[in-house]
This record gives C-alpha cells, structure tokens and sequence, in this order.
C-alpha cells in the first residue's frame, strides 16, 4: 500500500518569514494530494491540494508543488502569521480522494511572535 | 446542524462494554469514512463506504465494526476493546463520482478504554 513520509515533525519560524513542509509518497500510482491543517481540539480541514496532472498551486500565501517523478510534494506558507500555528498533515490518494486518504505523521508548526 | 457531525464528542468504556459512535453527513455526499487518530501515529485510514456499500477494510480488527445503512448515517460498533484503541476517531465524507474528491471531516469521537 501507499507510504507518506513527512518533515519535519516540528517546525518552528519566526512571524513574517516563511515555513516549508516536505512530503515524500512510495505509490506511482497517487494522483491526489491535499494538505490538512489541525488546530488543537479542532477537525482537520483541507487547506490546499493539488492533483497530478498539475505542478504548483497557489492559494494566496499557501503554494503546493509536487514533483512526480522524485514522488515528493511541498507546502509552503508565506508571511507566516501566528494563526498559522497549527499541525499540518500531508496526504495522498490513488483513487482522487475518493478511496480514502494515506496521511503523514503531521507537523507541529509553531510561529514565534 | 451543518456539516459533518459526530456524536458523542467523547467516551469512556471499558474492555468489555459495547458501545456505538455515529457520524452523520449534511452535505448530500455518497462517501464517508472512518479514520483513527492516536497520538504519535499518522491519521489511519480504517474503512470506506461508497454508496452504503464497504469498499475498504484496512485491516481493521473485527472487535471494530461499521455499519452504513444510509448515505448519511455512518455507524462504528465497538466491543471488547483494548487500552491501545483510545484513540480520536474521525468520520469523514465526500462526493465520490467527480475525479477528485475533498474529504470533509467531523469533529471526532474521543475514545477512552479502561
């Protein structure tokens, strides 16, 4: 089965500058990869997400890249603002989502005021 | 309610209790799934069901048992649990059918066994 590797398990940036988390996927066969962000005692919600046909996405200061043929993807945040502290999950999927989703083990990122 | 809901929010049972936890979609989806979240370990995907009907079991002790007798209502029947099942479990849905498909997630069960 699919195996998501990610890092770093804690990330800690100071506000204003930016923060990359990196994820690495065994399954040449996933083709859908949404970020999820946790914030403590909350649901995980999709943030972004980017499909396999597509490179790069950019969604205001959060941008995806994915990389198919090193089977790894990226999130990066900008301008980083202390509501952004949260844990953040990576995950990917062979059947676009709709046969569930293998995770990362999530990371912790702290902005320092 | 909107969304994904779950009830209860949280539980305490022991080893040799059955109990029951539901999830419920209001967003006219015809996917859901169950996910196990434990401290230390990445969100683990347990079931999936399509259509009422279960598409994937991954390898889930049987002491586990889902059940979807709708398109809205997603049921996880737990009895004879161990210590090492506390866990937050997720439900979660989507609309399968289109190409790719966002997984909404309810706010979890917390599960403690004594």
């Amino acid at each position: 089965g699919e195996n998501v590797e990610q890092h770093p398990s804690t990330l800690s940036v100071q506000e204003g500058d930016s923060a990359v988390i990196k994820c690495t996927y065994s399954d040449s066969a996933s083709n859908y990869f949404p970020w999820y962000k946790q914030e403590l005692g909350k649901r995980p919600q999709l943030i972004i997400d980017i499909r396999s046909n597509v490179g790069e996405k950019k969604d205001q200061r959060i941008a995806v890249t994915l990389n198919k043929t090193a089977k790894h993807f990226s999130l990066h945040i900008t301008e980083t603002q202390p509501e952004d502290s949260a844990v953040y999950f990576c995950a990917a999927s062979m059947g676009g989502g709709a046969d569930g989703l293998t995770f990362g083990k999530g990371t912790h990122l702290i902005i320092q005021p | 309610e909107t969304g994904v809901t779950q009830t209860p929010r949280h539980l305490v049972m022991g080893m040799t209790n059955k109990k029951s936890l539901k999830c419920e979609q209001h967003l006219g989806h015809n996917a859901m799934y169950w996910y196990k979240q434990s401290a230390k370990k990445p969100l683990e995907l347990m079931f999936v069901y399509n259509f009422k009907e279960q598409t994937e079991n991954n390898s889930v002790p049987s002491r586990f048992s889902p059940e979807c007798p709708n398109s809205s209502h997603l049921f996880l029947h737990l009895h004879t649990l161990q210590p090492e099942d506390s866990a937050l479990y997720l439900c979660a849905s989507s609309e399968r059918g289109f190409s790719y498909n966002e997984q909404f997630f309810g706010p979890g069960t917390r599960l403690t066994v004594l």
